[in-house]
């Protein structure tokens, strides 16, 4: 099983749609986990940090689920601009390997008029 | 401006010519990272370095080499390439730990290697 694991889509949406994408994670112990965008052929940027407690900002609700180990990202009122690959990412427990990082392999996003 | 800079942003070249692709960050961060990434396998991380002399292998370090000698460089040397290692590589920094801190990620470096 992968460390970190998302549907790769492509997710096809219509303006204003309301979407999520789910990002598991294998180890259970996983200190911090991210969202991040990348847009074509561009560098990763962060959307959003996702905390025990989730976390809105805008549009985007970012949710944590420590029992059953994933993470979610949910867009409300898609934009066009919302078009691109959403990264999601784990960090280690402390401990060895404490400054590796684990990106799931990006979902796609496609929102049309 | 605080930026990540690699260079260079594309390169062609053969099997068994060494080369060395740099990134240098202007933020004083302590944390560097290098990941490339591939259709269908997203971002998959080579080598991090925790401060000036502290580096570690990540998920993927086989035929790449770093040095951290000082704060503000991560050098990836490829001492060997070969095609298996044409990709989109990227360099990322952190003011400290990836846990805690956003990751800042350079432009990318496509390397084709024939």
């Amino acid at each position: 099983r992968k460390e970190v694991e998302q549907d790769p889509g492509p997710f096809n949406v219509p303006e204003g749609a309301t979407v999520a994408f789910n990002c598991t994670y294998s180890n259970s112990a996983s200190q911090s986990f991210f969202w991040y965008r990348q847009d074509c052929r561009k560098e990763p940027k962060l959307l959003m940090s996702v905390y025990s407690s989730g976390n809105e900002d805008g549009r985007f609700t970012a949710q944590l689920n420590r029992a059953s180990q994933y993470i979610s990202l949910l867009i409300r009122d898609s934009k066009l601009s919302d078009s691109a690959t959403y990264l999601c990412v784990a960090t280690p427990p402390r401990g060895t390997s404490y400054g590796k990082l684990t990106f799931g392999q990006g979902t796609i996003l496609t929102v049309h008029p | 401006e605080a930026q990540v800079t690699q260079n260079p942003r594309y390169l062609i070249t053969v099997t068994g010519k060494k080369l060395t692709v740099t990134c240098s960050q202007n933020m004083n961060h302590e944390y560097m990272s290098w990941y490339r990434q591939d259709p269908g396998l997203g971002l998959r991380q080579i080598y991090y370095s925790m401060n000036v002399e502290v580096t570690d292998k990540g998920d993927v370090p086989e035929g790449y080499k770093v040095s951290r000698k000082e704060k503000r460089n991560f050098p990836l040397i490829l001492e060997s390439p070969s095609p298996n290692q044409t990709s989109l590589y990227f360099c990322a920094s952190s003011v400290g730990h990836p846990s805690s801190y956003e990751q800042y990620f350079g432009p990318g470096t496509r390397l084709t290697v024939t």
